[in-house]
């Protein structure tokens, strides 16, 4: 079945720097990539996805992009700032059954 | 909107008991998800309907996890008996879910169950 590895599993960054999160998969049939934030004590939130016809997607200080060839995938967040800091999770999904599987996640931290 | 509603937000029980989580999807929403997540790891999926119908339930236990979303919307996730391990947070969610297409999944705030 479908896995998906993430990378880092923490990171910490200087407000206003660039912050990249990598994740690999292993289902070449995975067609749609979502990232979620998760702030403590609350559920996941869709900040952006991409399918796999696109191969990068911005929206504002965030954006996603996509090797098919090799299988990954990274989400790219610019000036960061202390309310981005959460967990990020990446996650892979096939056959529009909706049903989706997700990475390990990578606990940001954004140093004011 | 209203969002995913799941009570309760925290169960702790001891081993062998059972527990039952409750969700309430965003209104009109046929999709329902219930997964589960692991402190320190990424949501998995239990189990996801289509309305009333099961879709995937090929990772539930199913000698101790049930799942039922009787009329199509609420949904109810039971486990009987708990064990050390089912210690962890439970997570709903919903989403439009066109046939053939991806919709965002939108989640709740999850029940945090922790087994004694």
């Amino acid at each position: 079945g479908e896995n998906v590895e993430q990378h880092p599993s923490t990171l910490s960054v200087q407000e206003g720097d660039s912050a990249v999160i990598k994740c690999t998969y292993s289902d070449s049939a995975s067609n749609y990539f979502p990232w979620y934030k998760q702030e403590l004590g609350k559920g996941p939130q869709l900040i952006i996805d991409i399918r796999s016809n696109v191969g990068e997607k911005k929206d504002q200080r965030i954006a996603v992009t996509l090797n098919k060839t090799a299988k990954h995938f990274s989400l790219h967040i610019t000036e960061t700032q202390p309310e981005d800091s959460a967990v990020y999770f990446c996650a892979a999904g096939s056959g529009g059954q909706g049903n989706l599987i997700f990475g390990k996640g990578t606990k940001l931290s954004v140093k004011p | 909107e209203a969002g995913v509603a799941q009570s309760p937000r925290y169960k702790i029980i001891e081993k062998r008991q059972s527990v039952a989580f409750w969700c309430n999807p965003i209104s009109g929403h046929a999709t329902l998800y219930w997964y589960q997540q692991i402190l320190g790891q990424g949501p998995k999926l239990l189990i996801q309907f289509q309305n009333n119908g099961v879709v995937d339930d090929s990772q539930l236990p199913k000698d101790r996890f049930s799942a039922e979303r009787l009329k199509g919307v609420d949904s109810t996730l039971k486990i009987q008996p708990a064990k050390l391990e089912d210690s962890a947070v439970y997570l709903c969610a919903s989403s439009f879910r066109l046939a053939g297409a991806y919709n965002e999944q939108f989640f709740g705030p999850g029940t945090r169950l922790t087994v004694l």
